[in-house]
């Protein structure tokens, strides 16, 4: 039983354009959630977080939508660079816990 | 600022030892957190450590354990090695309480044969 999903392993965009990452979850317990982004051969870096108490969570070109009620999250990146391509995870927490998603690959091209 | 270390980068054992795998948390962190990342799969879960005591851990099996320092740096022990041990193993470290953004380490990668 997955209860993170990044249902879609692969995403391109367009430079400037707006790329949305999408994660669902099914424990309603979870009450933390964070992006990641990792490159090849090394550790996932923490982009942006979201408690379950708000619905959205901005910082710079990066931000988080929380829909509790859908159990969904996203990530919009506006706009989109090529920098910004790797592989993306979302997390969610529960006592610590952390549940991660099998990621997506966002490609932007130039 | 320094941030999440590792060591070693790279460990290779046969089947049936032990390995140990070494974690310092950023300065002023006081959990550490342990992942596995097999080929080809995600993220798992192994363990968190806060203030020295074991808080959480995933499904695996007692063969994984670990300890936590009073400097809060963290070891993660593998007993009887098997091949499907083989993978990337991720420490990440994070304020105290669990549900704060954890900081990632580089990794150590471990070979089993």
């Amino acid at each position: 039983d997955q209860q993170v999903k990044q249902n879609s392993p692969s995403l391109s965009v367009q430079e400037g354009r707006i790329s949305i990452l999408n994660c669902d979850y099914t424990n309603s317990m979870f009450d933390y959630f964070l992006w990641y982004k990792k490159y090849p051969a090394e550790g996932p870096t923490f982009l942006i977080s979201i408690s379950s108490i708000k619905d959205k969570n901005e910082d710079g070109r990066f931000t988080v939508f929380l829909n509790k009620s859908a159990k969904h999250l996203s990530l919009h990146i506006v706009p989109s660079q090529p920098g910004d391509s790797a592989v993306y995870f979302c997390a969610a927490l529960n006592a610590g816990k952390s549940t991660f998603g099998d990621g997506t690959t966002l490609t932007v091209k130039p | 600022e320094a941030g999440v270390t590792q060591s070693p980068t790279h460990l290779i054992k046969t089947r049936g030892q032990q390995a140990t795998l070494r974690c310092s948390p950023i300065s002023g962190h006081t959990s550490v957190y342990w992942y596995q990342q097999a080929l080809g799969l995600g993220l798992q879960f192994l363990l968190w450590y806060d203030e020295g005591e074991e808080r959480n851990r995933g499904n695996f099996p007692p063969r994984f354990s670990g300890r936590q320092f009073p400097n809060y740096s963290s070891e993660l022990n593998v007993n009887a090695l098997e091949l499907e041990d083989s993978a990337l193993y991720l420490c990440a470290s994070s304020l105290a309480g669990g549900n704060y953004e954890q900081y990632f380490g580089p990794g150590t990668r471990l070979t089993v044969t």
